[in-house]
């Protein structure tokens, strides 16, 4: 069974940093292209970002609200994807959830599964 | 930036069908997948590709395309399909969400 668990969600303070990690299992996590979105209380999805696999590179790209302040990175022998978030603010609130990118071609790709979130609630 | 634009809510009777629409410039362009979210739990991926549907999600759900507008339609829906639902595609390398609908079936 495809499961992807997040972890590491709490409070934060306004300018303080807090990880977070999705462990993967059930499929080839080294293969797959993965991505955290969030959603803030009572509101819409939002992209956070993705990483690609080391075979296609391994880039990461990020939604301009955290760019900059956010980091992915994987480390594919422990099959776990993290999100580094620095310089945290208030409007970063919201639950975290990883998943996983499928696509035929470029700018063409779904997500599926996710998992079942991570709340990060960022507040003094 | 992009934007794709979804009613806020819509509403059913069981057994009835039911359209959820998506605006975007030149949609019809772009690929779009949709996602439904029931209360407190995670999103799960209903339709990809525009009009492909995953091996767990029913018939009853279809889905196309064009224009400026892709629609996701249920017929003879269900109570547990509600839920709420957003569309999702990518422009300039991010990928885009729609605000979400949410379904209610009276």
């Amino acid at each position: 069974e495809v499961q992807l668990v997040e972890s590491g969600g709490g409070l934060g303070k306004p300018g303080g940093s807090l990880r977070l990690s999705c462990a993967a299992s059930g499929f080839t996590f080294a293969n797959a292209w993965m991505n955290w979105v969030r959603q803030a209380p009572g509101k819409g999805l939002e992209w956070v970002g993705r990483i690609k696999s080391k075979t296609d590179g391994g880039t990461t790209d990020y939604g301009a609200p955290v760019k900059g302040r956010f980091t992915i990175s994987r480390d594919d022998s422990r099959n776990t994807l993290y999100l580094q978030m620095n310089s945290l603010k208030t409007e970063d609130t919201a639950v975290y959830y990883c998943t996983t990118e499928w696509s035929l071609a470029v700018e063409e790709s779904w997500f599926d599964p996710w998992g079942q979130g991570t709340l990060v609630t960022v507040s003094s | 930036s992009y934007e794709l634009t979804q009613p806020p809510s819509v509403s059913v009777s069981p057994g009835q069908t039911v359209s959820i629409t998506c605006s975007g410039n030149k949609l019809g362009d772009k690929y779009t997948s949709w996602y439904h979210q029931r209360p407190g739990q995670s999103p799960v991926l209903v339709i990809y590709q525009d009009n492909k549907r995953p091996s767990w999600i029913p018939e009853r759900f279809s889905a196309s395309n064009s224009g400026n507008t892709a629609t996701l339609t249920i017929s003879a829906t269900q109570a547990m399909d509600e839920a709420d639902y957003y569309c999702q595609t990518w422009d300039s390398g991010a990928v885009i969400f729609g605000g979400g609908t949410k379904l209610t079936v009276l």
